[in-house]
């Protein structure tokens, strides 16, 4: 099955700076990769999502790339804020798969 | 549109009793899956329903752990017999369509604390 590494597990940074989560999975079937966010005592949500006919998705602040000849994709958060501080998963999955297999959760804290 | 709703949101159990775990899916849903967090880790895949069926249960324990999502009501999430490696997080999300061809909602999810 698909197995997703995710690096690194804690990351702080000052607000305003850049953060940077990379995350790489096993199956090259996969085609779909979702990144969820997750705030303390909620459920994770949806933040970005990318499918494998792209190398990059941006929607404001938040960016992912991927590269399938390697096998890893990365989410980028830019002139990061105080509420920005979460855990972050990333994903994986495949067309027709009944599920997401997730990565093990990097928890960010940007300190004002 | 009232998102994917779980309860109870906490839940304490001895061992050996059940748990029962309730989820209704967003309006207009018609997939649900559950999926357990154990603390400081990623969310594990247990089971995938649609109305009246299991699609896939390839996560879930064989004993003591059942899911259902019947016609009428909430899905439903039970494990008998609890033992202190069932306190987790159980987060239950909804699609409109199957797996990754549309966006999974998730619940609050529901925290089980066996005693």
């Amino acid at each position: 099955g698909e197995n997703v590494e995710q690096h690194p597990s804690t990351l702080s940074v000052q607000e305003g700076d850049s953060a940077v989560i990379k995350c790489t999975y096993s199956d090259s079937a996969s085609n779909y990769f979702p990144w969820y966010k997750q705030e303390l005592g909620k459920g994770p949500q949806l933040i970005i999502d990318i499918r494998s006919n792209v190398g990059e998705k941006k929607d404001q602040r938040i960016a992912v790339t991927l590269n399938k000849t390697a096998k890893h994709f990365s989410l980028h958060i830019t002139e990061t804020q105080p509420e920005d501080s979460a855990v972050y998963f990333c994903a994986a999955s495949s067309t027709g798969a009944n599920n997401l297999f997730f990565g093990t959760g990097t928890r960010l804290t940007v300190i004002p | 549109n009232a998102g994917v709703m779980q309860n109870p949101r906490h839940l304490v159990r001895r061992r050996g009793q059940e748990a029962r775990l309730r989820c209704s899916p967003m309006k207009g849903h018609s997939h649900v899956y559950w999926y357990r967090q154990l603390p400081e880790e990623g969310l594990k895949f247990m089971v995938y329903l649609q109305k009246e069926n299991i699609i896939d249960e390839s996560g879930m324990p064989k004993e003591r752990f059942s899911a259902e999502f019947p016609k009428e009501g909430p899905s439903i999430l039970r494990i008998q017999q609890v033992v202190r490696g069932d306190s987790a997080a159980y987060f239950c999300a909804s699609s409109k369509g199957q797996g990754n061809t549309g966006e999974l909602f998730f619940g609050e999810g529901s925290r089980l604390t066996v005693l």
